[in-house]
């Protein structure tokens, strides 16, 4: 079965530091992944994905993530944070036999001082 | 576009009671999912739907109904409330069934069960 792990329950960030949001995931095949943002009391927005090709892909907000095969990993990351990047961070995982089903991990909320 | 839309915002049952949250988008998507978030549990998949008249099982589907009679519209019914469904629900739909397509979240609908 598909997991994923967010390690980091709450972070906090100084603005204009960069950021990295942390996500592993158990998986046999090859995956699919995807980083989604929640704003307090908001629906979920889709911040990037990664199917194949390419390791390193761009997203929307400057956001970027990295996948690493050999870890499992799909780090999310933004070089310098902004206030309004404040919001709770969902990794997912989808399988190609799965169709569009989702697994979300627990979440990362984000917290950024001035 | 609307996107997709839910209703009621919140909503306060008393234990047994029964009701219908309602969701619908007009994107004309053929996949629809109902997801509930749980503080440290992430996103959990409850019922989904590849096109009308298509319904199946996610990850949580007990205690919980759905129907899908137009591509629009993609209800949740809780038969008899329990304490446990005490949650913030999420619609989703995406264009198609295939992996990786994105979906596209409603605002969510906050159940307090009494």
């Amino acid at each position: 079965a598909q997991s994923v792990t967010q390690p980091d329950i709450h972070i906090t960030v100084s603005e204009g530091a960069s950021l990295e949001l942390r996500c592993n995931y158990s998986y046999g095949a090859t995956p699919y992944l995807f980083w989604y943002v929640q704003s307090p009391g908001q629906g979920l927005q889709l911040l990037l994905k990664y199917f194949s090709g390419d390791t390193l892909v761009q997203g929307i907000k400057g956001f970027e993530a990295e996948f690493k095969r050999s870890q499992s990993s799909f780090n999310l990351r933004k070089p310098s944070v902004h206030w309004s990047d404040a919001a709770e961070y969902f990794c997912a995982v989808g399988a190609m036999e799965y169709g569009n089903k989702l697994v979300f991990g627990a979440g990362t909320i984000l917290r950024v001082k001035s | 576009n609307a996107g997709v839309t839910q209703t009621p915002k919140f909503q306060v049952l008393k234990t047994g009671q029964s009701m219908t949250l309602q969701c619908a988008q007009d994107m004309n998507h053929e996949y629809m999912s109902w997801y509930r978030q749980d503080p440290g549990m992430g996103l959990r998949l409850i019922h989904y739907s590849v096109g009308a008249g298509i319904t199946d099982q996610g990850e949580v589907p007990n205690g919980y109904n759905v129907s899908r009679s137009t591509t629009e519209d993609f209800p949740l019914r809780l038969l008899s409330a329990a304490p446990s469904q005490t949650s913030v629900y999420f619609c989703a739909s995406s264009y198609s069934w295939d992996r990786g397509n994105e979906q596209f979240f409603g605002p969510g609908t906050r159940l307090t069960v009494l």
